[in-house]
């Protein structure tokens, strides 16, 4: 069973550009969810994927987009970056009908906007 | 508007003694709350949960107490471990159906001084 893993680890953006972060999902688990991890701050809610379709979002403007493919990997897409996007992007991997406890966190992206 | 505190930035205890690290919640739909375990470069990893309709919930060293009243929760880990050196999130969430957003704290940095 192989576990949840984020591509790249690292990233460093200019303001106005935009970013591709990449997640594959713990095998078998059909819902990903990204959070956002300021410095000093928790993980943040941005979004869920469940089956390929957006299963809720939180409080992140348009910009931050997502896609989840067939094999139920994800990536999370920041149009406009801004200097508060600077943060760890982190995903986890769920399977719905089970206990929350099993989301599954990858290690995560440090995303650095200059 | 932070829904789940953690007041305490940080703590320092002797191995061996008690740890118990604090969180509160403003929100009374909250009915599932979790902690997670957060060593740097790595994805936060599920330690212990526990329903609203319990009060404790026990998992070898690691104990977690639920006043709903206060709306108020404690992890205690006892005998504290060098290796439990780690920064330590309580997270809260509505059902626990296995891919609901969790509300995270801002996170408590324990250190166990040997």
């Amino acid at each position: 069973e192989t576990g949840v893993t984020q591509s790249p680890t690292h990233l460093i953006k200019t303001r106005g550009q935009q970013v591709t972060l990449r997640c594959s999902s713990q095998s078998g688990h059909n819902t990903v969810s990204w959070y956002q991890q300021a410095l000093g701050q928790g993980p943040q809610f941005i979004f869920q994927y469940y089956r390929e379709e957006e299963n809720g979002r939180g409080n992140f403007p348009p910009r931050f987009s997502g896609l989840q493919f067939p094999n139920y990997s994800s990536e999370l897409n920041v149009n406009a970056l801004e200097l508060d996007d600077s943060a760890l992007y982190l995903c986890a991997s769920s399977l719905p009908g089970t206990a929350t406890d099993t989301q599954y966190f990858g290690p995560g992206t440090r995303l650095t906007v200059l | 508007d932070q829904q789940v505190k953690q007041n305490s930035p940080s703590l320092s205890v002797q191995e061996g003694r008690i740890s118990i690290l604090n969180c509160d919640y403003t929100n009374s739909m909250f009915d599932y709350f979790l902690w997670y375990k957060k060593y740097p470069a790595e994805g936060p990893t599920f330690l212990i949960s526990i329903s609203s309709i319990k009060d404790k919930n026990e998992d070898g060293r690691f104990t977690v107490f639920l006043n709903k009243s206060a709306k108020h929760l404690s992890l205690h880990i006892v005998p504290s471990q060098p290796g439990d050196s780690a920064v330590y999130f309580c997270a809260a969430s509505v059902g626990d159906f296995g891919n609901e957003k969790l509300t995270f704290g801002t996170g408590t940095r324990l250190t166990i001084i040997p």
